[in-house]
């Protein structure tokens, strides 16, 4: 079975430092891997995905993650945040061998103070 | 281009009744997947449509069903709702079934008292 951990409920940062939002997975073959956002009372939106190639990817409003194999993990990154980007992140998976669904984590509130 | 798009945002039903929730996909986009969303919990997985069928399943009772139209819009079904029930329903469109990305709609918030 696949899983996703973000360790962290929370995060605080403050505007201008980078910040970093924990994530770990669990699968039985390669990964696919998804971060998303939510803002209060809306849908998620997709933010960035690795697939295969460069472990370093770079998503939409400045973010990035990196893929770690030995360790498992992706975590979501910025060199500057902004108080905008206090919001509800979620970490995704999905077993890249068949037709597996996409497992979410439980979410990590990114708060941003200025 | 228009995104995802849910109707109706939100809806109270009491114990017992049925419930149908709908689903536009992003233009071009072929598969829609549901999720449920507890409060303070992450999307769970519910189905998957693809060519008008159901291709996957979560770990949700047959009182959830569905339908996907050759238009690739799509219909969430839930009867005998239970309390346990309410959540926010959130409808995931993508092309294919793999490696693409899902992008979400607003959700329908689903009240049953």
């Amino acid at each position: 079975a696949q899983s996703v951990a973000q360790p962290e409920d929370q995060v605080n940062v403050a505007e201008g430092n980078p910040l970093t939002v924990k994530c770990t997975y669990s699968v039985s073959g390669n990964p696919y891997l998804f971060w998303y956002v939510q803002y209060p009372n809306r849908g998620l939106q997709f933010l960035l995905k690795y697939i295969t190639g460069d472990n370093l990817v770079k998503g939409s409003y400045g973010f990035e993650a990196e893929f770690n194999k030995s360790q498992t993990s992706f975590h979501l990154k910025k060199p500057s945040a902004l108080v905008s980007d206090s919001a509800l992140y979620f970490c995704a998976v999905r077993d890249v061998v068949g037709y597996s669904t996409l497992t979410f984590g439980k979410g990590t509130m990114l708060l941003v103070s200025p | 281009d228009a995104g995802v798009t849910q109707s109706p945002t939100h809806l109270i039903k009491t114990r017992g009744q049925q419930v149908t929730l709908r689903c536009s996909p992003k233009s071009g986009h072929d598969t829609v997947s549901w999720y449920q969303q507890a409060l303070g919990q992450g999307p769970q997985f519910i189905f998957q449509y693809y060519e008008e069928e159901e291709r996957q399943r979560g770990n949700f009772p047959d009182r959830f069903s569905g339908h996907q139209f050759p238009n690739y819009s799509s219909e969430l079904n839930v009867n005998a709702l239970l309390l346990g029930d309410s959540a926010l329903y959130l409808c995931a469109s993508s092309l294919g079934q793999l490696r693409s990305a899902q992008y979400f709609g607003p959700g329908t918030r689903l009240l049953v008292l």
